[in-house]
C-alpha cells in the first residue's frame, strides 16, 4: 500500500526564519513521483513541484528548496527566510506507476508570524 | 486564461436535497477528479474520469454521482444518501490521467454546508 506521512500537523515560526516541512512516504513501486502543493486560505491547491524517483538532486526555486532522499523515503521542503505570505497548508503527495491515483498526506499548517 | 473553475464558491443545502457542484476546465485535459477535504484532513478521492463518457469510483464514492459528457465538464452531485456532506470539495484535472508523471491542477473549491 502507498502512504504519505506528514508528521508535523502545525508549525509556527517568526518571519525571516527558515522552516522545513517533513514528508515521509511508503511505496513498493520502483517508479513513482512525489509532489508538493500549497493551499493558501483561499482554498485552492497550488502545485509547487514534482520529482521522479530516479532524480535525487536537490531542487531550489527562489526561497523554496526540496531534499529528496530515497534511503530514508523522505521528500522534505524548506522555506528560507519565510514571509507572512507563506502561511498556508502544505501537502505532500505520491503517485506510483501502478495506480491512477495520487495519495496525499494530511498536510502541515504553517503559520508565519510577523 | 487557462484554468479550472468551480461554482458556486459557497453552497447551502437542506437535508434530503440533492445538489450539483460544477467543475469546468479549459486546459484541454483528458482527466478530471473530485476530492473531498474535511478540517484537518488530507484530500480524499471521490470520483475520477480519464476520458469522456467514462469514470471510476474513488475511495469515498458512496452518496455521490458524476457524469462526464463533455471533456471540459465534470459535475458532481451530492445526493441525499451522503450522510455527512458538509465539506470542502475540490476539482482537479490532469493532462492524461494515466501517466505516472501526470500532475493534477486544482480549482478554487466549493464549500458545501448542509443546514
Amino acid at each position: 500500500a502507498q502512504k504519505v506521512t506528514q508528521a508535523q500537523t502545525e508549525i509556527s515560526v517568526v518571519e525571516k526564519e527558515d522552516v522545513t516541512l517533513d514528508c515521509v512516504y511508503e511505496t513498493r513501486d520502483t517508479t513513482y513521483y512525489l509532489f508538493w502543493y500549497k493551499q493558501p486560505p483561499s482554498g485552492e491547491l497550488v502545485f509547487l513541484i514534482r520529482r521522479n524517483s530516479f532524480d535525487e538532486q536537490n531542487e531550489i526555486s527562489g526561497r523554496y528548496s526540496w531534499n529528496f532522499q530515497k534511503s530514508t523515503s523522505s521528500f522534505n521542503f524548506t522555506i528560507t527566510a519565510s514571509q507572512v505570505v507563506d502561511s498556508a497548508v502544505y501537502f505532500c503527495a505520491l503517485r506510483g506507476n501502478r495506480d491512477d491515483k495520487i495519495i496525499f498526506g494530511k498536510g502541515t499548517r504553517l503559520h508565519i508570524l510577523p | 486564461d487557462g484554468g479550472i473553475t468551480q461554482s458556486p464558491k459557497y453552497l447551502f443545502r437542506k437535508e434530503g436535497q440533492n445538489v450539483t457542484l460544477s467543475c469546468e476546465q479549459n486546459l484541454n485535459h483528458d482527466a478530471m477528479y473530485w476530492y473531498r477535504q474535511d478540517p484537518g484532513q488530507g484530500l480524499r478521492l471521490i470520483y475520477y474520469s480519464q476520458i469522456v463518457n467514462d469514470f471510476q469510483k474513488g475511495d469515498i464514492a458512496e452518496g455521490y454521482s458524476v457524469s462526464r459528457e463533455k471533456k471540459e465538464s465534470f459535475p458532481l452531485t451530492v445526493t441525499s444518501a451522503q450522510k455527512n456532506p458538509t465539506a470542502f470539495y475540490l476539482c482537479a484535472s490532469s493532462a492524461s490521467g494515466t501517466g505516472v508523471t501526470d500532475t493534477q491542477y486544482f480549482g478554487p473549491g466549493t464549500r458545501l454546508t448542509v443546514l
